[in-house]
């Protein structure tokens, strides 16, 4: 158990709705990452928050965003949802924002796009 | 082309074999390099990270760089069933701005290790 909490585990919606994922880091840890997986593209960066503020960002669609709240704990918001959103998505944690930072991973929560 | 590429497999090797994972990449701003193992249904956890070329051992596993070639390996020896799992490598770039904290994957290789 790395200490990162995901919910939900498992979210199965339609296309074009709008879902909410949320993310508890470790304790004490100020960065969190938002990795989306799929079989096609691997695992995916999307983006890095530290200490509340946006620190790095990949290729993170228009329709999704996340933020990070003052109690550290992040969500990442996925609208207008399409099929090939279907995917694991991931938290990730770590002590500080520096890159040689252990990044540790939730379990995911589990898209389905119908 | 992807930044980094990984042989996808699957691969299955019996107990005990020595199992050599491959990935090669083609940003020299890459510096720093992690081996990390997803189980199923779980998230990634960090096996190894160096940041230098050359070897570097923990264990059963080794993780060998070679920045002239761009391409990294990780080394498993005397296998385990319970090693069956995914392993992705993951680069880092010594790049500031928005590149800051992201680790780029490779596709990821799936063992089996079978008794």
């Amino acid at each position: 158990d790395s200490g990162v909490t995901q919910t939900p585990k498992h979210l199965i919606t339609a296309t074009g709705q709008r879902v909410t994922l949320r993310c508890s880091p470790r304790s004490g840890d100020l960065s969190v990452y938002w990795y989306q997986q799929s079989l096609d593209q691997g695992l995916q960066f999307l983006i890095q928050y530290y200490n509340g503020e946006e620190r790095a960002k990949g290729n993170i669609l228009e329709r999704f965003s996340a933020q990070q709240f003052p109690d550290l704990h992040s969500e990442l918001n996925l609208s207008s949802l399409e099929l090939g959103d279907s995917a694991l998505y991931f938290c990730a944690s770590s002590t500080r924002a520096g890159r040689t930072d252990t990044q540790y991973f939730g379990p995911g929560t589990r898209l389905t796009v119908l | 082309q992807k930044e980094v590429e990984q042989d996808p497999g699957p691969l299955s090797v019996p107990e005990g074999a020595i199992v050599s994972l491959n990935c090669t990449y083609s940003n020299s701003a890459f510096q720093y390099f992690m081996w990390y193992r997803q189980y199923s249904r779980k998230g990634p956890e960090l096996l190894m990270y160096t940041y230098s070329s050359g070897n570097k051992e923990d264990g059963r596993f080794t993780a060998q760089v070679d920045k002239s070639s761009k391409y990294i390996s990780l080394f498993i020896r005397d296998s385990q069933p319970s090693d069956s799992a995914t392993y992705l490598c993951a680069i880092l770039a010594n790049a500031g701005g928005t590149s800051y904290g992201k680790l780029t994957f490779g596709q990821g290789t799936i063992l089996t290790v079978h008794p």
